[in-house]
């Protein structure tokens, strides 16, 4: 695609339910990053993919957070069990192997607000 | 790991003054410096970015510049206008096999006309 997707753009979800945040990186790019910005806060790393494999989970905040990616393509962060900490605007970038960081593209995120 | 500081984290000038973001990082491999701006309720979008190979990059208005020796660098925004008004990111990372960036905590510039 022309640029980075994510969806829901918003999302309500009830503490305690499990929520799934999809992005669509651009197409050909192979690495695919996801943070975390809380309301008026800094970018927090989540955990990025090269390919379909995840070289650094080092930011997921608990056990409660995962994240795969299939064909090299499609990613899914998933929560489950929300708590109201959780809620934060999560943003997904990808980038390009033969670009690097050169290619760090944001997709416009997903709000989530657990209530 | 690598960790970014950023100051401050608030910052207002008056329409057509200059502006400076200043950023300090502790790995030394980082070579790598990008900044973003972020506009209320939009993505972060890259403005300028910087490699260690050099020490100052301009482009129009804006420049950035790196003091690898102190592990710092900084946003200079001049003949600042009220469309600069935003959320500035600094980052550091390396450049090799797409490693993530590592994010300041943010600017936000006022620009008061």
């Amino acid at each position: 695609g022309a640029g980075v997707s994510q969806s829901p753009s918003n999302k309500v979800t009830e503490k305690g339910k499990d929520v799934e945040l999809r992005c669509d990186p651009i197409s050909g790019h192979t690495a695919l990053y996801w943070y975390r910005q809380r309301l008026g806060q800094g970018l927090e790393f989540l955990i990025y993919f090269q390919g379909n494999s995840a070289p650094d989970k080092s930011g997921l905040p608990s056990d409660r957070f995962s994240a795969e990616r299939t064909g090299e393509s499609v990613s899914t962060l998933t929560i489950q069990r929300t708590q109201q900490e959780d809620s934060a605007v999560y943003l997904c970038a990808s980038s390009s192997w033969d670009r690097g960081i050169y290619g760090y593209t944001f997709g416009s995120g997903t709000r989530l607000t657990v209530v | 790991g690598e960790n970014v500081e950023q100051h401050p984290s608030t910052l207002s000038v008056q329409e057509g003054d200059s502006a400076v973001i200043k950023c300090t990082y502790s790995d030394s491999a980082s070579n790598y410096f990008p900044w973003y701006k972020q506009e209320l309720g939009k993505r972060p979008q890259l403005i300028i970015d910087i490699r260690s190979n050099v020490g100052e990059k301009k482009d129009q208005r804006i420049a950035v510049t790196l003091n690898k020796t102190a592990k710092h660098f900084s946003l200079h925004i001049t003949e600042t206008q009220p469309e600069d008004s935003a959320v500035y990111f600094c980052a550091a990372s390396l450049h090799s096999g797409n490693t993530p960036l590592v994010f300041g905590k943010g600017t936000r510039l006022s620009v008061i006309a």
